[in-house]
């Protein structure tokens, strides 16, 4: 079954512009992930948030996580051309494999 | 310390044969899982395996897929008389805790 999903589905912003997707889950988690999808291609890993975290920060990237609403949310910031590509949220619960969304599609404009 | 490995990256079969994808995790990840991803959508597991072992295959259709990750060699997702609902691209992922690493994935194409 689907834990996460994220929203919006699709979003397009401008070239310098902040860009927020958000993750719903279904389930109780010890982790979540974001991951990032260029068009035909793999997934990269970008950050991980504990059960237990409450924010987190990499580069121009933040995420929240708020498990009382069972949900977190991809900030990124000053947005570039090259950020433009797919964001998945994924969750697990301990030993247990990653449990995907479909996604937002991020468009940034030049 | 090479990522995650598939082959091949295109696949073309025709109705009625056989698929075999192959995943080389990263060296010393003994967890592979494996994900198929129809356009426009999100991952969908299909199954999680350990060195010989499966541990859960609750994403994989019960007939004609079948997958194996054997004590030497890669990982086989083995699909039989496929059809043309298969076409997708199947990722691999390894980890050896918490964080999954991916493949580029194999694009799946049946004719």
């Amino acid at each position: 079954s689907q834990q996460g999903e994220e929203d919006p589905q699709a979003l397009s912003i401008q070239e310098g512009e902040n860009a927020t997707m958000n993750c719903s889950y279904k389930t109780s988690i010890n982790n979540l992930q974001w991951y990032r999808q260029n068009s035909g291609r793999g997934l990269v890993h970008l950050i991980l948030i504990r059960s237990n975290e409450r924010e987190k920060h990499s580069g121009r990237l933040r995420v929240t996580l708020d498990t009382s609403k069972k949900s977190s949310s991809l900030l990124i910031t000053a947005s570039r051309a090259a950020d433009t590509a797919s964001y998945f949220c994924a969750t697990d619960s301990g030993n247990t494999p990653l449990v995907f969304g479909k996604g937002t599609r991020l468009s940034v404009i030049a | 310390n090479a990522g995650v490995m598939q082959n091949p990256r295109h696949l073309v079969r025709r109705r009625g044969q056989e698929a075999r994808l192959r995943c080389s995790p990263m060296k010393g990840h003994s967890h592979v899982y494996w994900y198929r991803q129809l356009p426009e959508e999100g991952l969908k597991f299909m199954v999680y395996l350990q060195k010989e072992n499966i541990i859960d295959e609750s994403g994989m259709p019960k007939e004609r897929f079948s997958a194996e990750f054997p004590k030497e060699g890669p990982s086989i997702l083995r699909i039989q008389q496929v059809v043309r609902g298969d076409s997708a691209a199947y990722f691999c992922a390894s980890s050896l805790n918490t964080e999954a690493f991916f493949g580029q994935g194999t694009r799946l194409t049946v004719v």
